[in-house]
């Protein structure tokens, strides 16, 4: 069964420090993985996905992702960040063919130190 | 694109009363999903709509549960009856099948569900 663990619940970062969220995922094949943010009682915004090609991903507000086959993981990384980051954010994975659902992981909420 | 929306933002309501919630879809989406997000968790599938048809439901979307995509523009999700244990967050996303776009659900800002 497919599944995604974020195994931090809650990572505290100074402001200008980097970030690094970590994303493992169980799927029998190569899946499509993305990572979602949301905000206090909001809605899911995507920051970036990854579906083939090269394994290093590039989203917005200046996250990017590493898709590692080997390890099963999918990483998201800023190298500096800013207070406007914190947040919850969700690593999900979703299968190629399907017509249906993604999986989320549990979340990561982001606090950031000024 | 002006994304997708959801209605009412919040709702509460005392157990056993009914409760409707409405998705409208990014535009020319033909896909729409459901999710249900309880406190402390990732958003859990419910189901999925392929134009008006409904293609997949999760063990979660109990005989108490019923969605409608008529003529697959918005959809409605119908709780009868409820109970305490419905009160979370109500997500509704839409993707397309477009060729530089596949498979990438876009998430509206949810309904909150209060059930007294």
């Amino acid at each position: 069964a497919q599944s995604v663990t974020q195994p931090d619940i809650h990572i505290t970062v100074s402001e200008g420090a980097s970030l690094e969220l970590r994303c493992n995922y169980s799927y029998g094949a190569t899946p499509y993985l993305f990572w979602y943010v949301q905000s206090p009682g909001q809605g899911l915004q995507l920051l970036l996905k990854y579906f083939s090609g090269d394994t290093l991903v590039q989203g917005i507000k200046g996250f990017e992702a590493e898709f590692k086959r080997s390890q099963s993981s999918f990483n998201l990384r800023k190298p500096s960040v800013h207070w406007s980051d914190a947040a919850e954010y969700f690593c999900a994975v979703g299968a190629r063919g399907s017509q249906g659902n993604l999986i989320f992981g549990k979340g990561t909420k982001l606090s950031v130190k000024p | 694109d002006t994304g997708v929306s959801q209605n009412p933002r919040h709702k509460i309501t005392k157990r056993g009363q009914n409760v409707t919630f409405r998705c409208d879809p990014i535009s020319e989406h033909n896909r729409l999903y459901w999710y249900r997000q309880t406190l402390g968790q990732g958003p859990e599938f419910l189901t999925y709509f392929q134009n008006e048809a409904q293609l997949e439901k999760s063990r979660l979307l109990s005989d108490r549960f019923s969605a409608e995509r008529p003529k697959g523009s918005f959809s409605t999700l119908e709780i009868q009856r409820t109970e305490q244990g419905d009160s979370a967050m109500y997500l509704c996303a839409s993707s397309s099948r477009a060729a530089t776009d596949t498979d990438t659900q876009y998430f509206g800002p949810g309904t909150r569900l209060t059930v007294l």
